[in-house]
């Protein structure tokens, strides 16, 4: 158990609906980050909070929103899903208190959209 | 942006030893990370390098070039559980993380 904690950990819908993705990141780490990684794709940065303030942006469809609560858990939006945003999302974490800086990653949602 | 890259597919046998090089862009550089990754699960943390020169850990090392923005992880006494995908990744301002697209490992017996 890594410490972060990603529900659900499948998701199967149809085109054109709306799913939210859940994280918890490890206790005492202010930073949360979202990846999308496709079939055979490398990990592509969607969004990072940090103390519940958006911090980056990657390559975040409109479609797509996210947002840090108050107890630093984070939330994915995905609407208006289409066949291509089938794949795994993948939350991470860090707090520089391991002092490398490195991301904790959660074991991530597979969404398949049909 | 930053372009991370690294070869997409290596095979090695049992036992030997494999290197996966991967070169990123320098500007905005604040630190190297390597990951290793099965087949649908997390990525998680092998090593992390932000002073040129050679990290090692048991059978894993890292080595970073920062003037020639290089990195390679060296892996050595191949075992079957070491087929995974190994991904690199450059550490930019605010702790932001871009990834390569990984090396996919096989490790034949």
């Amino acid at each position: 158990d890594s410490g972060v904690t990603q529900t659900p950990k499948h998701l199967i819908t149809a085109t054109g609906q709306r799913v939210t993705l859940r994280c918890s990141p490890r206790s005492g780490d202010l930073s949360v980050y979202w990846y999308q990684q496709s079939l055979d794709q490398g990990l592509q940065f969607l969004i990072q909070y940090y103390n519940g303030e958006e911090r980056a942006k990657g390559n975040i469809l409109e479609r797509f929103s996210a947002q840090q609560f108050p107890d630093l858990h984070s939330e994915l939006n995905l609407s208006s899903l289409e066949l291509g945003d089938s794949a795994l999302y993948f939350c991470a974490s860090s707090g520089g208190r391991d002092g490398t800086f490195g991301y904790t990653f959660g074991s991530g949602t597979r969404l398949t959209v049909v | 942006g930053q372009n991370i890259d690294q070869p997409t597919e290596m095979t090695a046998t049992e036992g030997a030893i494999v290197q996966i090089n991967c070169t990123y862009q320098t500007s905005g550089f604040n630190g190297l990370f390597w990951y290793q990754q099965h087949a649908g699960e997390a990525p998680t943390f092998l090593s992390y390098n932000v002073l040129d020169g050679l990290e090692e850990k048991g059978r894993f090392s890292s080595f970073l070039s920062r003037s020639k923005g290089y990195s390679y992880l060296l892996l050595k006494e191949l075992q079957m559980k070491d087929s995974a995908s190994y991904l690199c990744a450059e550490r930019a301002a605010g702790n932001k993380l871009t990834f390569g697209g990984g090396t996919r490992v096989l490790v034949k017996p």
